[in-house]
């Protein structure tokens, strides 16, 4: 099993609504992480979670909040969101986080729409 | 300024033609990963390069990692419609904690044209 499962594949909330995205992977990896990706950009990382820990967050504002509770799991928790946080939020996981160390695994993602 | 720069940034080729596009760094690298991505959709991992001069091929697709370990190609031969989608390199590149984090290059977006 080489998957990452990310659901909702779409998701359309209201800036008031608070919503959860989730990750799942079975591959015993033990880093996992957050992208978000607007429409024609790279993927932008958001948070890494190494061995269950928040290990980066860059610079998110907090009504973005991970979690990660256990080693299968990620989820991006989601509240009062801005019309410009509307993106795609990918999801990926690696062996371990080491520098140069093993390629990265991503799910298909989630469509946010914040209205 | 990008870390990882991508060229060129769109590429239109048609079908049975050779293709190259080159991803630059401005710091050593440790790890280079090539993705594909289709419109909107996850990325797919398509090769990894550590060592200089490494170059691996997969199918009709060669990528190839200098020997400063700072520059790396992605050659498709006799392209087909399947290859279109957006290629992104991406290294292995410190954070502001001191840790390690994927980051991506700008991008290219191939199309095929029949």
């Amino acid at each position: 099993d080489t998957e990452v499962t990310q659901t909702p594949k779409h998701l359309v909330m209201g800036m008031t609504n608070k919503k959860s995205l989730k990750c799942e992977q079975h591959m015993g990896h033990r880093a996992m992480y957050w992208y978000k990706q607007k429409a024609k950009k790279p993927p932008e990382l958001m948070f890494v979670y190494s061995y269950e820990k928040l290990s980066i967050n860059e610079s998110v504002p907090s009504r973005f909040s991970p979690e990660c509770p256990n080693s299968s799991l990620l989820n991006l928790h989601l509240h009062a969101l801005q019309p410009e946080d509307s993106a795609l939020y990918l999801c990926a996981s690696s062996l371990y986080s080491k520098q140069g160390a093993t390629e990265a695994f991503f799910g298909q993602g989630t469509r946010l729409t914040v209205v | 300024s990008q870390e990882l720069e991508q060229s060129p940034q769109s590429l239109i080729v048609q079908e049975g033609k050779n293709l190259t596009i080159n991803c630059t760094s401005s710091k050593t690298l440790y790890g280079l990963y090539w993705y594909k991505q289709k419109y909107g959709e996850g990325l797919i991992f398509l090769m990894m390069l550590q060592k200089g001069g490494e170059e691996k091929s997969h199918e009709k697709i060669t990528a190839k990692l200098d020997e400063k370990k700072q520059q790396s190609s992605l050659h498709i031969t006799a392209s087909q419609p399947s290859h279109a989608g957006i290629y992104l390199c991406g290294a292995d590149m410190k954070s502001n904690f001191g840790n390690e984090k994927l980051t991506f290059g700008t991008g290219t977006r191939l199309t095929i044209i029949p």
